[in-house]
C-alpha cells in the first residue's frame, strides 16, 4: 500500500499563472518532506524540503505548504515558466529513517 | 557539487542473462540506494546500504541483488533477468548520520530485456 500519493498523474498551466502540485500521506510519523523534479532521460533533481515543524517553505518561485492535521503538502509554483515543464515527485520520511517514500509522480506541463 | 554517476544509460539483455547496474558517487556518501522507476508507480527501492559490505531489502527486493565492497560504489545485480525488470534504475546517495538527508540521483540507467 502506497504510503504517498500524488493522486493527480499530470497538470497543464498557462505561463505566468500558479501551478499547485498536491500530495498526501498515510503515516503519521513522517516527519520531513521533500519535492524532487525530474526531466526526461534525467535522474530526479532535489527541489525544496519541509520539516514537520514548519507549516510553510519558501524558495524563490516555489513555495512548500505542509497541513499535518490533514496529512496533505502541496508546491505552489508562481509564476509558472515552461522550463519548469517536468515530473515533480513529493517523497516522505520519519524520523531516524535514512531512507524516503515516494509518490507516484505529477507531470507538470507549462503552455507558453 | 555531488556526482551519482551510473555507468549504463541503456542497456539491452536477455531474458536469463546475468546483469550488473553499477553506480559510483564521490561525495564520500554514508547512504547508497537502487529505485526503479516505472509509469503511474513512482520511484520503488528496491535495496540501500548503510555501509561498506551493509544492505538491507527495501520494497521490492525479489529478484534482485546487491554489492557495496567500497564506499563509493553500490552494485546491482539481476541474477537472471526476466522481461519484468524492464525499468529505468536509479541509483541515489545521501550523507547519513543526521535524520534529514537529501538523496542525490544518478542519470538512470533505462534496461531492456528481451
Amino acid at each position: 500500500d502506497q504510503q504517498v500519493k500524488q493522486n493527480s498523474p499530470s497538470l497543464s498551466v498557462q505561463e505566468g499563472r500558479i501551478s499547485i502540485l498536491n500530495c498526501d500521506y498515510t503515516n503519521s510519523m513522517f516527519d520531513y518532506f521533500l519535492w524532487y523534479k525530474k526531466y526526461p532521460a534525467e535522474g530526479p533533481t532535489f527541489l525544496i524540503s519541509i520539516s514537520s515543524i514548519k507549516d510553510k517553505n519558501e524558495d524563490g518561485r516555489f513555495t512548500v505548504f505542509l497541513n499535518k492535521s490533514a496529512k496533505h503538502l502541496s508546491l505552489h509554483i508562481v509564476p509558472s515558466q515552461p522550463g519548469d515543464s517536468a515530473v515533480y515527485f513529493c517523497a516522505a520520511s520519519a524520523p531516524h529513517f535514512n531512507k524516503f517514500y515516494f509518490g507516484s509522480g505529477t507531470k507538470l506541463n507549462v503552455k507558453p | 557539487d555531488v556526482k551519482v554517476t551510473q555507468s549504463s544509460r541503456y542497456l539491452v539483455k536477455r531474458t536469463g542473462e546475468k546483469v550488473f547496474l553499477e553506480c559510483v558517487q564521490d561525495m564520500d556518501h554514508e547512504n547508497m540506494f537502487w529505485y526503479r522507476q516505472d509509469p503511474g508507480l513512482g520511484l520503488r527501492l528496491i535495496y540501500f546500504s548503510y555501509d561498506v559490505k551493509m544492505k538491507e531489502k527495501g520494497d521490492i527486493p525479489e529478484g534482485y541483488s546487491v554489492s557495496r565492497e567500497k564506499k563509493e560504489r553500490f552494485s546491482l545485480i539481476l541474477e537472471s533477468a526476466s522481461t519484468n525488470q524492464t525499468s529505468m534504475y536509479l541509483c541515489a546517495s545521501s550523507l547519513g548520520g543526521t535524520d534529514q538527508n537529501i538523496q542525490y540521483f544518478g542519470a538512470g540507467t533505462r534496461l531492456s530485456v528481451l
